[in-house]
């Protein structure tokens, strides 16, 4: 079974409108942490964001917020005020456990934002 | 401002022949990566080290091997080169403990080219 699913291959959103990137986790671990990173076309992984499964208050991070829903185990990426130099790849990633923990990544989806 | 630095960031390799990707961290890091990233399949997680001694294997471990030659550098091998192994390689560390939940920081990337 996949840990990290992300079931959006593509989206486009309009210029300063809002886009959420969806990604779902599997996990029997009651500790566990969920990260976003972006890929732009110049193939460099950049962390955006990170939510940890006992935070209380969804993560936040400027224009990037993470809607943590526990029970549904999804942890959408929100981008507010989506800008030209948002179009990139999107990676949801899981790591779970405390100490070292080995972390999986999703398959990716792949934002354009369109003037 | 280095973070982490891997190289080459471009290879082409016949089959059959060996090559080592080298990868540097100046963060203190105890934990180092490494991962493919095929099209369509995210990152994969060849190797990692948790600490300085030990390595393990990931979830495609087959034709790699690894060393983690002190707390700074862990490097990738291919004994022999299959055109199966051409893929884009990262190079990653994570914080020791806690803050921002071990979050991976990754190299640029290495372009690997099996033919």
């Amino acid at each position: 079974a996949q840990k990290i699913t992300q079931t959006q291959p593509g989206m486009f959103v309009q210029e300063k409108e809002a886009v959420t990137l969806d990604c779902t986790y599997d996990t029997s671990d009651p500790s566990y942490g969920l990260f976003w990173y972006k890929q732009p076309s110049s193939g460099e992984m950049i962390f955006l964001i990170y939510q940890g499964s006992y935070d209380q208050q969804n993560a936040t991070e400027g224009r990037y917020s993470l809607n943590f829903q526990k029970a549904r185990k999804s942890a959408n990426l929100v981008i507010s005020a989506s800008q030209l130099g948002d179009s990139a790849m999107y990676f949801c990633a899981m790591r779970e456990g405390w100490g070292y923990q080995k972390v999986t990544f999703g398959t990716g989806t792949k934002l354009q934002v369109i003037p | 401002n280095a973070g982490v630095t891997q190289t080459p960031k471009f290879q082409v390799l016949k089959t059959g022949q060996s090559m080592t990707l080298q990868c540097a961290q100046d963060m203190n890091h105890n934990s180092m990566y490494w991962y493919r990233q095929d099209p369509g399949m995210g990152l994969r997680l060849i190797y990692y080290s948790a600490s300085e001694g030990t390595t393990d294997k990931g979830e495609v471990p087959n034709g790699y091997n690894v060393s983690r030659l002190n707390k700074r550098e862990f490097s990738l091998r291919l004994e022999s080169a299959a055109p199966s192994q051409t893929s884009v390689y990262f190079c990653a560390s994570s914080e020791a403990e806690g803050t921002r939940g071990n979050t991976i920081y990754f190299g640029e990337g290495s372009w690997l080219t099996v033919v």
